[in-house]
């Protein structure tokens, strides 16, 4: 069964500083992954996904993600956080055979000046 | 830019009442999904629709719940009876292609309350 797991439920970082969210997976197949972002009382929205091509993934808004298969790590990073990156980001997994995405549990970034 | 809707934000029911969330997908996506998030727990798969009939569907969705495309655009979630337990935060998704590498374009949620 596929699952992932995500670190540190709050992270919190000075504005400029670097956004490290981390995400593992467990998947008995290759997997494809997700980063999905939630910003207050809107809906859940596609920052990057990993569908076994480059192994570091670019996103909307400076974000990128790495896949390491040796680690089974799928982090989120993004060099200088802005306030506007304060939301929930959600991490994901699919086996690429059925529509079903398995979420982590998410991980709410707050941005301080 | 097109968007997914859902309606109500917000709903407060008593316990063996049935609810109904409603959702518009963005109007040319094939494919249509209802996640839920119970408070402090992980966004749960519940249904995919396709070709006005389920794919797959999840443990969750047992015989309380169906889904419905009665008129082309809208996406129905029904809860039967609902239970304390189904108190949680619904989303509703849509995607142009299979969503096994396509994007889903999730709504805002709707907020289910059981009382």
């Amino acid at each position: 069964a596929q699952s992932v797991t995500q670190l540190g439920s709050h992270v919190s970082v000075s504005e400029g500083a670097l956004v490290l969210l981390r995400c593992n997976y467990s998947s008995s197949v290759p997997p494809y992954l997700f980063w999905y972002v939630q910003y207050p009382n809107q809906g859940l929205q596609l920052l990057l996904k990993y569908t076994s091509a480059a192994t570091l993934v670019k996103g909307i808004n400076g974000f990128e993600a790495e896949f390491k298969k040796s680690e089974t790590s799928f982090h989120l990073t993004k060099p200088s956080a802005h306030m506007s990156d304060a939301a929930e980001y959600f991490c994901a997994v699919s086996d690429g055979n059925t529509d079903k995405l398995i979420f982590g549990t998410g991980t709410r970034l707050q941005v301080f000046p | 830019e097109p968007e997914v809707t859902q309606t109500p934000s917000h709903q407060v029911t008593q316990m063996g009442q049935e609810v109904i969330l409603r959702c518009v997908p963005i109007s040319n996506h094939l494919y249509f999904y209802w996640y839920r998030q119970i408070l402090g727990q992980k966004v749960e798969f519940l249904v995919s629709f396709y070709n006005n009939e389920i794919s797959e569907k999840s443990e969750i969705f047992d015989d309380q719940f169906s889904v419905e495309r009665p008129d082309g655009s809208n996406f129905t979630l029904k809860i039967r009876s609902t239970k304390l337990e189904d108190s949680a935060m619904y989303f509703c998704a849509s995607s142009g292609t299979s969503g096994r590498t396509g994007e889903l374009f999730f709504g805002e949620g709707s907020r289910l309350t059981v009382l």
